[in-house]
C-alpha cells in the first residue's frame, strides 16, 4: 500500500531556478491537493484538483502552477523559485466526505 | 482571520498525565477531523466527527464534537511518549458550496510527552 508518494524528498534550489514536485496516488482518489507548511502558519492550500484535467487555486497560489493530466498524478511547478518558497510541501488525496491521505512531504530550500 | 483556532499552541507534560486540546471556530462545520503529525512525516487521520454532540473513542483518545458543531476537543488519558506530535483539527465549513472539496486546517497543538 503505497498511498501517496512524493518525489523528491529534499531539494535545494537557487533563486530563479525552476522545478517540479511530483505527487502520485494509487487509491483512485478524485481529489488531490498541494499544501505548504511553515512554522507558525499551519497548512496552507496552494492548489487543488477535483478530477483529472481540472485544477483550482487555493489560498496561496502565487508563484506556483499545477497540472493533473492523469488521475493518479498531481504536479506542482515552481517557475522561478524565491527564498519565500522555502517550505515543506505536502500532497494529499481523498474521496469526498472522507479524510485526507498525505504524502511524507518534500523539504525545499531556496537559497 | 484564522477560521479554526487551536489551543494550547504548545503543551509539554509527563508520561501518565491526562490532557485536553481544543479546536474552536465561529463557523459551523459539516464535519471535523483530527490528524496527528510526527516529525518528518505527513499528517495522519485519527478520526472524523459529523454529528453535533458526537463522542468517539480511539483507545486512550476521546474526541468530542460540540453540540453546535463549532468546536471540538481531544482528550488523551494517561499520555505516553508515543503520543508526542502535532495535533491538527480540520473541518468543512457548512454551506460552503465548492469549498466542500477542501478542508480548513487549524495551526495545531504541538504535544510533547516526556518520560
Amino acid at each position: 500500500n503505497a498511498g501517496v508518494t512524493q518525489t523528491p524528498k529534499f531539494r535545494v534550489l537557487k533563486t530563479g531556478q525552476s522545478m517540479t514536485l511530483l505527487c502520485a496516488q494509487d487509491m483512485n482518489h478524485e481529489y488531490m491537493y498541494w499544501y505548504r507548511q511553515d512554522p507558525g502558519m499551519g497548512l496552507r492550500l496552494i492548489h487543488y484538483s477535483v478530477g483529472e484535467g481540472t485544477t483550482a487555486k487555493g489560498e496561496v497560489p502565487d508563484g506556483y502552477n499545477v497540472s493533473r493530466l492523469k488521475k493518479q498524478n498531481f504536479l506542482l511547478g515552481l517557475e522561478s523559485a524565491a527564498p519565500s518558497q522555502t517550505s515543506v510541501y505536502f500532497c494529499a488525496s481523498r474521496e469526498l466526505a472522507r479524510g485526507y491521505t498525505f504524502g511524507s512531504g518534500t523539504r525545499l530550500t531556496v537559497v | 482571520t484564522q477560521l479554526l483556532e487551536q489551543s494550547p499552541q504548545f503543551l509539554s507534560i509527563q508520561e501518565g498525565e491526562n490532557l485536553t486540546v481544543y479546536c474552536n471556530s465561529s463557523s459551523v462545520f459539516s464535519s471535523l477531523q483530527w490528524y496527528r503529525q510526527e516529525p518528518g512525516e505527513g499528517p495522519v487521520l485519527l478520526v472524523t466527527v459529523v454529528t453535533g454532540g458526537e463522542v468517539k473513542k480511539l483507545k486512550r483518545l476521546t474526541f468530542q464534537f460540540g453540540d453546535a458543531r463549532k468546536d471540538s476537543s481531544l482528550h488523551i488519558t494517561a499520555a505516553q511518549t508515543g503520543d508526542t506530535g502535532l495535533y491538527l483539527c480540520a473541518g468543512v465549513i457548512r454551506g460552503s458550496g465548492g469549498s466542500n472539496y477542501k478542508l480548513t486546517f487549524g495551526k495545531g497543538t504541538l504535544l510533547t510527552v516526556n518520560p
